[in-house]
């Protein structure tokens, strides 16, 4: 257990929908990451936060946006959804110091997304 | 744009025998590599960490090579196990970034009895 927690674990929907997938972080990261994982694509960095803030977006398309709130817990919004955004949502936490401190990132168990 | 390939989608090998893997990068050279590992259906795990300013790491039965003339990283597993079958991800930081990780597509172990 990576102590990163995401919710829902599975989600079924509609094209044209919109999502709302939720992230805790481990107790005491203050960084957050979204990634998407899908077969053809691997894992891709989307957007990381923080302590609340926007720190780096990656390909993160229009449709999407996220935001940290100040419990640390972060959400991920997908809108206007298309079968192509059917795929495995990661987030992960991490110890995020400035000045070359690299750490590694604790993935959450992902949330499985299928845009029907 | 930053791109990682990893040598092969599947590597299958023997008990016992030591796996190794490959992650080669173009452009510029990153700061650190992280070696994930990933089961099915899960999220990746943290396994090791290599600065640019390191040659080698290890951390029991594995180790991992960082060669920034080549731009290649190196993972090995000794003496591996069916338990070590899972698929394996290189992941360096993105652009100028320090947190951020851009990964390959990952290569499939599997290790035979």
């Amino acid at each position: 257990d990576s102590g990163v927690t995401q919710t829902p674990k599975h989600l079924i929907t509609a094209t044209g929908q919109r999502v709302t997938l939720r992230c805790s972080p481990r107790s005491g990261d203050l960084s957050v990451y979204w990634y998407q994982q899908s077969l053809d694509q691997g894992l891709q960095f989307l957007i990381q936060y923080y302590n609340g803030e926007e720190r780096a977006k990656g390909n993160i398309l229009e449709r999407f946006s996220a935001q940290q709130f100040p419990d640390l817990h972060s959400e991920l919004n997908l809108s206007s959804l298309e079968l192509g955004d059917s795929a495995l949502y990661f987030c992960a936490s991490s110890v995020f110091r400035e000045g070359g401190n690299y750490n590694e990132q604790f993935f959450g168990p992902g949330t499985r997304l299928t845009v029907l | 744009s930053q791109k990682i390939e990893q040598n092969s989608e599947a590597l299958n090998i023997q008990e016992g025998k030591t796996a190794t893997l490959t992650c080669n990068y173009t452009n510029y050279s990153p700061a650190y590599l992280q070696w994930y590992r990933q089961d099915p259906g899960r999220g990746p795990v943290f396994l090791l960490l290599i600065r640019e300013n390191e040659k080698e790491k290890r951390k029991e039965r594995l180790k991992v090579t960082f060669d920034t003339t080549l731009k290649q990283s190196l993972f090995h597993i000794t003496a591996s196990q069916p338990a070590d079958s899972a698929t394996y991800l290189c992941g360096m930081n993105y652009g100028g970034s320090q947190g951020n990780l851009i990964f390959g597509k990952g290569t499939k172990l599997s290790v035979k009895p």
